[in-house]
C-alpha cells in the first residue's frame, strides 16, 4: 500500500483563486510529520509548509495553509490567491518516527501538477 | 550559502559505463539521501545515509552504491549503467531526527542522466 497518495495528477486553476490539493496518508504510527514541497519547471525542490501529527493547529505559512484531518488521515495543501508563479509539481511527503527507515527518510507521493491560468 | 550541491548536472551515458554523482552539503547534516525521480512515479528513495561513515538501502537501491566517507560528501555509484536507470537524480541532506520530525530536507538541483 502507498503510504502517500495524491489522487489528482493534475489540476487548473483561475488566477487569484483558491486551490486545494489533496494529499492522504498511512501509518500507525502516532508520531510522525507530513511535509509540502514545491517543484516549479526549474526542477528544485522547494519546501512550503511542514504539520507534526501532535500539532493541535493546522499549518500556515503565508498564502499556503495545510488542512490536516488527523482521522481521516489526509493533509491537504490549500494555496489562497493563486499567481502564475504557482505553476508547478507540488509533493506531499511523510516522515514517521518509530517505523524503522521511515524515522530517517521522507517518502514522497507522486505529485500533483497545477497550472494557473490567467 | 553553497546548501547542496549536485555534480554534474547532466550526463549521457552508455549503456555498460560507470559513472559516479557526487553530492556535498555545508550545513552539517547528519542525514543524506538519494532519490530518482521518473514521471509519474514521485520521488523515490535509492540509499541513505545516517551518518559519516554509515549507509542503508532505500525503496529502489538495486543497481546502485553509495559511500559516505566524509559527513560533508554522499557519492551516488552506478557500475553498469542501464536504460531503466534514466532518470533525474535528486540528493537531500537534512540535521538528525534530534531535532524533531519537522526537520526538513534540503535537495540538490538534480542530475539528469541519460543512459542510451
Amino acid at each position: 500500500a502507498q503510504k502517500i497518495t495524491q489522487t489528482q495528477p493534475g489540476m487548473f486553476v483561475q488566477e487569484k483563486e483558491a486551490v486545494t490539493l489533496d494529499c492522504t496518508y498511512d501509518t500507525s504510527d502516532q508520531s510522525y510529520g507530513l511535509f509540502w514541497y514545491k517543484q516549479p519547471s526549474s526542477g528544485e525542490m522547494i519546501f512550503l509548509i511542514y504539520q507534526g501529527s501532535y500539532d493541535e493547529q493546522n499549518a500556515t505559512e503565508g498564502r499556503y495553509s495545510l488542512n490536516f484531518q488527523k482521522a481521516r488521515k489526509s493533509a491537504n495543501l490549500v494555496i489562497s490567491a493563486s499567481q502564475l508563479g504557482d505553476s508547478a509539481m507540488y509533493f506531499c511527503a511523510m516522515r514517521e518516527r518509530y517505523s524503522g527507515a521511515g524515522s530517517y527518510q521522507l517518502t514522497f507521493g507522486k505529485g500533483t501538477k497545477l497550472s494557473v491560468i490567467p | 550559502n553553497a546548501g547542496v550541491t549536485q555534480t554534474p548536472k547532466f550526463r549521457v551515458l552508455k549503456t555498460g559505463q560507470s559513472m559516479t554523482l557526487l553530492c556535498a552539503q555545508d550545513m552539517n547534516h547528519e542525514y543524506m539521501y538519494w532519490y530518482r525521480q521518473d514521471p509519474g512515479m514521485g520521488l523515490r528513495l535509492i540509499h541513505y545515509s545516517v551518518g559519516e561513515g554509515t549507509t542503508a538501502k532505500g525503496e529502489v537501491p538495486d543497481g546502485y552504491n553509495v559511500s559516505r566517507l566524509k559527513k560533508q560528501n554522499f557519492l551516488l555509484g552506478l557500475e553498469s549503467a542501464a536504460p531503466s536507470q534514466t532518470s533525474v537524480y535528486f540528493c537531500a541532506s537534512s540535521y538528525s531526527m534530534d531535532q524533531g520530525l519537522g526537520t526538513k530536507a534540503f535537495f540538490g538541483q538534480g542530475t539528469r542522466l541519460t543512459v542510451v
